[in-house]
């Protein structure tokens, strides 16, 4: 069965290191796989997109990367800030043409100062 | 330009009641969807329309219906509440494409009792 996964459990790093989160996916071939971060009480808010021939993706402290053959896509957040605490999605294309997006479970990040 | 708005922001159901979720983006995009998210799940995909007049299920159809009468409006129906119902709904837009990142509305909190 097609399956995203995402880290369930929240992930509590230290103000300035760097926040690894993973999403990992079975029996999907998405060209385009997003992130999205959502606040308590909001709704999720587009971060970054990666295409399935693009290895790598930076937007200021943001990086993600896409790994086709492992099925696996990583956020890195880094010098994490307190304010980069939220929830963070990550949605893939559902490659059957219609550009319909399927969300993960989403990780939850809490950054200690 | 107000982008993704919802309405009504809250709202408590008695089981059977019916009702109008309302959504309208000002931003002539050709995709909209709707979402439900429960605790600590991610988005599930309700239904979608790729243009006015097209509509088609997603993951969990059962117990709404839609319409896309105009471009910018795509309320969902729900017809004899249920407690299952009860989650928190997003409405969403994009232009047309796979490249495309996802607008969220605020979301309106739903509970069925």
């Amino acid at each position: 069965s097609q399956k995203i996964e995402q880290n369930s459990e929240a992930l509590n790093i230290q103000e300035g290191k760097t926040a690894t989160l993973t999403c990992n996916y079975t029996n999907y071939s998405p060209a385009y796989l997003q992130w999205y971060r959502q606040d308590p009480g909001r709704g999720p808010v587009f971060l970054l997109l990666i295409r399935e021939n693009e290895k790598e993706k930076r937007k200021e402290r943001l990086k993600v990367t896409f790994d086709t053959t492992l099925k696996q896509s990583l956020f890195h957040i880094t010098a994490s800030q307190p304010a980069d605490s939220a929830t963070y999605l990550c949605a893939l294309d559902d490659s059957s043409g219609t550009y319909k997006y399927i969300f993960g479970t989403g990780t939850r990040l809490k950054v200690l100062a | 330009n107000a982008g993704v708005t919802q309405t009504p922001k809250f709202r408590i159901l008695k089981i059977g009641q019916s009702m109008t979720l309302q959504c309208a983006q000002d931003m002539n995009h050709n995709y909209m969807y709707w979402y439900r998210q429960d605790p600590g799940m991610g988005l599930k995909l309700i239904y979608y329309s790729v243009g006015a007049g097209i509509t088609d299920k997603g993951e969990v159809p059962n117990g709404y219906n839609v319409s896309r009468s105009t471009t910018e409006d795509f309320p969902l129906r729900l017809e004899l509440a249920a407690p299952s119902q009860t989650s928190v709904y997003f409405c969403a837009s994009r232009l047309a494409g796979g490249r495309s990142e996802q607008y969220f509305g605020p979301g309106t909190r739903l509970t069925v009792t």
